[in-house]
């Protein structure tokens, strides 16, 4: 089956204690990208990464690091965790993005909670 | 600076009657719209898309409707069935001018009432 998980599916921390959530797909998609969800403010994108070994910084990067080692992985780093990281993040992966884009396919989503 | 709004938080409608979801933008650059459904506990589906050099865009009971001199998409829904009940969101990005982002509003509860 055709899917990107994400691990933990929750999960809840101290601030200051490094953490890692984990994005994985199967469809052999290039790009690879991590959102955050909050109340009244959407989704917005964090990181995403074109192919292995490219990455790049989205609307929100501040706190945040990823790297893209291999193809199928692209996990979010947290070295720091503060309560304002308190959120709803979702993976997301998708064929490569030309002029136009192209749809994503997210995962279910990983609610951590920073006290 | 909200580069991509969605300013009705949420929409009720009843079943078997039209639905639409309306976004603004701002930035002139993007180039391809998306439409996203998201039930709770779950991550966001793709529902359609448009590219800035249609007008629109069909797919069964969905369609999508830009206006580039306004900036404006819409998603129709016709006919709105119960399980169309989720949050909406719209999406732009840039891909044309060499940025790959994704800008998503803040999104639209629709619930259809049977």
């Amino acid at each position: 089956e055709a899917q990107v998980t994400q691990n933990p599916r929750y999960l809840i921390t101290v601030t200051g204690k490094k953490l890692t959530v984990t994005c994985s797909q199967n469809m052999n998609h290039e790009y690879m990208s991590w959102y955050r969800q909050d109340p009244g403010l959407g989704l917005r994108q964090i990181y995403y990464s074109m192919n292995v070994e490219v990455t790049d910084k989205g609307d929100v990067p501040e706190g945040y690091k990823v790297s893209r080692k291999e193809k199928r992985n692209f996990p979010l780093i947290l070295e720091s965790p503060s309560p304002n990281q308190t959120s709803l993040y979702f993976c997301a992966s998708s064929l490569p993005t030309g002029l136009g884009g192209n749809e994503q396919f997210f995962g279910p989503g990983t609610r951590l909670t920073v006290l | 600076d909200q580069q991509v709004k969605q300013n009705s938080p949420s929409l009720s409608v009843q079943e078997g009657r039209i639905s639409i979801l309306n976004c603004d933008y701002t930035n002139s650059m993007f180039d391809y719209f998306l439409w996203y459904k998201k039930y709770p506990a779950e991550g966001p589906t793709f529902l359609i898309s448009i590219s800035s050099i249609k007008d629109k865009n069909e797919d069964g009971r969905f369609t999508v409707f830009l206006n580039k001199s306004a900036k404006h998409l819409s998603l129709h829904i016709v006919p709105s069935q119960p399980g169309d009940s989720a949050v909406y969101f719209c999406a732009a990005s840039a891909g044309g001018s060499g940025t790959y982002k994704y800008i998503f509003g803040t999104g639209t509860r629709l619930k259809v009432l049977a």
